[in-house]
């Protein structure tokens, strides 16, 4: 059975940073292509960022530049490196896995990161 | 970027009730569209892939269908487990993936 279980999420000031990180299990981890998607309280799904087995990533234009996401195969996990965190940013951040690199086909609980001061 | 729209929203409807929801692209996307349900406080779930693929453990009463720029989820038989926002999401070429803004579906 897969599972991605996200932690990380928390309280942290406008201008801080976060790391999130996705716990993967249940499927071959280094071959499998991974996403963040997020969802701000009452407003529809955002996709952030993906990245493949061996590296390749791609970026929302949204988070471009103040997010990193990476990976360890090794461990079987997925990480968001968030800076520069805006009010905006506040989300539930969710991890799935990317299907032929298309459709998102399993997802993790998700992870609360609330922007505030 | 390929921009998604989706009518209606909200939806009602009574049980037993055939459903359509409508989603479009803003340029063709062959069949690289995707619908997602989400119930409240729960991770979207995958329905339908490559806009007509049944995604496995998916009630049968689950259908999509288009191609280019509009296409269709159709729920045959709504049942109050239904209840839930849907969502679709194009995935043409290389990313960004754009979700549709979805569509609230509630029972009369």
């Amino acid at each position: 059975e897969v599972q991605l279980l996200e932690s990380g999420g928390g309280l942290v000031q406008p201008g801080g940073s976060l790391r999130l990180s996705c716990a993967a299990s249940g499927f071959t981890f280094s071959t499998t292509v991974m996403s963040w998607v997020r969802q701000a309280p009452g407003q529809g799904l955002e996709w952030v960022s993906a990245i493949s087995g061996s590296g390749y990533i791609h970026y929302a234009d949204s988070v471009k530049g103040r997010v990193t996401v990476s990976r360890d195969n090794s461990k079987d996990t997925l990480f968001l490196q968030m800076n520069s965190l805006r009010v905006e940013d506040t989300a539930v951040y969710y991890c799935a896995t990317v299907e032929s690199g298309s459709y998102f086909d399993n997802w993790g609980q998700g992870a609360l990161v609330t922007v505030s001061s | 970027d390929i921009q998604m729209t989706q009518s209606p929203s909200p939806l009602s409807a009574s049980v037993g009730d055939r459903v359509t929801i409508t989603c479009r692209a803003s340029e063709s996307i062959s069949n690289s569209l995707n619908w997602y349900q989400q119930k409240p406080g729960k991770a979207p779930r995958l329905l339908i892939y490559g806009a007509s693929s049944l995604q496995s453990g998916v009630p049968s009463r689950f259908s999509g269908g288009g191609s280019g720029t509009s296409f269709t989820l159709t729920i045959n038989s709504l049942q109050p487990e239904d209840v839930a926002t849907y969502y679709c999401q194009q995935s043409y070429g290389t990313p960004p993936f754009t979700f549709g803004p979805g569509t609230k579906v509630d029972i009369k």
